[in-house]
């Protein structure tokens, strides 16, 4: 069964300190894995999808990789928008469905 | 282009009873997933429809179904319900295996 763990589960921020978020997996043939960012009471809203280790993927303070066990989303210099919970996901080369860890909190204070 | 619709927004149930939501996917997109989401539980995926096929069926009982129709729009179902059937119900739409998905705003359902 495909495994996705996400740490940590809640991580606060001051304005411009930049971190980063782990997600490994354990899943029998990766087709792809994708980053997702949920704001309170809403759906998620997709960020990035990365197919194979070494990949790499920017968009504004946000710069998501991949290697054969793990992804990491690095926030640069974060602002207080950035502030939601951001959702690792895996999908498995024989399978439709996404397996998905259980995010981290993200809270970043002006 | 408009995204992926869900109605409704909010529903109030009794135990027992049973609900069904609906799913307009993003125009031009043919598969449609559901997925539920608890504080406890997190993202579970319910089942995912392909041109109005059942592709593949998440751990959840049988009171728990759906369909999908030749417009790619998709309901699910949930019979007799149970508290724990209480959580946020999202569907997502996709162009194709190994896309992303883009998901709804979700039906939050309460069951008293």
């Amino acid at each position: 069964e495909d495994q996705v763990t996400q740490s940590p589960e809640a991580l606060r921020l001051q304005e411009g300190e930049s971190s980063s978020l782990n997600c490994s997996y354990t899943v029998s043939g990766l087709r792809g894995l994708f980053w997702y960012r949920q704001d309170p009471g809403k759906g998620p809203e997709f960020l990035f999808t990365l197919y194979s280790a070494g990949e790499e993927k920017e968009k504004e303070r946000l710069k998501a990789t991949l290697t054969k066990k793990e992804s990491f989303l690095h926030i640069t210099a974060p602002k207080p928008e950035d502030s939601a919970t951001y959702l690792c996901a895996v999908q498995a080369a024989d399978d439709y469905k996404l397996s998905f860890g259980a995010g981290t909190t993200v809270t970043v204070r002006a | 282009k408009a995204g992926v619709t869900q109605t409704p927004r909010y529903l109030i149930k009794t135990r027992g009873q049973q609900v069904t939501l609906s799913c307009s996917p993003i125009s031009g997109h043919r598969s449609v997933s559901w997925y539920q989401q608890t504080p406890g539980q997190g993202l579970q995926f319910l089942f995912e429809y392909f041109s109005e096929t059942q592709r593949n069926k998440g751990n959840f009982p049988g009171r728990f179904s759906g369909r999908q129709f030749s417009n790619s729009r998709s309901e699910m179902n949930v019979s007799t319900l149970e508290l724990g059937d209480s959580a946020l119900y999202l569907c997502a739409s996709s162009s194709g295996p190994g896309r992303e998905l883009f998901f709804g705003s979700g039906t939050q359902l309460s069951v008293l």
